[in-house]
């Protein structure tokens, strides 16, 4: 019964270096979706995505790209980390929009 | 695009007690309003959610109202108990926004003994 899988659960990364934020699911649901998580300012939107090979942005995609080839992985890149992406980073699925999302335990990066 | 906006940022009640975070949101064509709850060191669980067909719902302690004439959404919970201290999230989102949930800032409840 693992629902939302993420790994790593922590990173610290130098500025520059890039990275994969690993996000799988097992429930078959088809959207899934990224967020960062920075005191007091919530759980803010960067990539989501409807099903497998469809992607949009959130409220906050620079420096961000995603993918979604398969139903139950959805990768999320930093290209050329910065200390302003140090965050706490969690992926969630849906069954279907507007429905209930489940989070995964979420990735704490540090970019040094 | 949907903007939400959650108040209070912390609140801190008496065991027994209620609470009540309210939440505003911009869009009128936002139609689904869920309520998460997060542990520390967890991600968010849905607690209870309601859409925009519905006044008010409630799940044992906890009720959530809807406004939608004037944009307002609150959760309420009633007879607090220490396992209620968390932060809790209030979200919209809206098929025409292509469905993507939008999220408050966060209420961080601490329940004294």
């Amino acid at each position: 019964n693992a629902g939302v899988t993420q790994t790593p659960k922590f990173q610290v990364l130098k500025t520059g270096q890039s990275m994969t934020l690993q996000c799988a699911q097992d429930m078959n649901h088809e959207y899934m979706s990224w967020y960062r998580q920075d005191p007091g300012m919530g759980l803010r939107l960067i990539h989501y995505s409807v099903g497998a090979g469809i992607t949009d942005q959130g409220e906050v995609p620079n420096g961000y790209n995603v993918s979604r080839s398969t139903t139950e992985d959805f990768p999320l890149r930093l290209l050329s980390a910065a200390p302003s992406q140090t965050s706490v980073y969690f992926c969630a699925s849906s069954y279907e929009p507007n429905t209930e999302a489940f989070f995964g335990q979420g990735t704490r990066l540090t970019v040094v | 695009g949907e903007n939400v906006e959650q108040h209070p940022s912390t609140l801190s009640v008496q065991e027994g007690d209620s609470a009540v975070i309210k939440c505003t949101y911009s869009d009128s064509a936002s139609n689904y309003f869920p309520w998460y709850k997060q542990e520390l060191g967890k991600g968010p669980q849905l607690i209870i959610d309601i859409r925009s067909n519905v006044g008010e719902k409630k799940d044992q302690r906890i009720a959530v109202t809807l406004n939608k004439t004037a944009k307002h959404f609150s959760l309420h919970i009633t007879e607090t108990q220490p396992e209620d201290s968390a932060v809790y999230f209030c979200a919209a989102s809206s098929y025409s926004s292509a469905s993507k949930i939008i999220f408050g800032s966060g209420t961080r409840l601490s329940i004294r003994p």
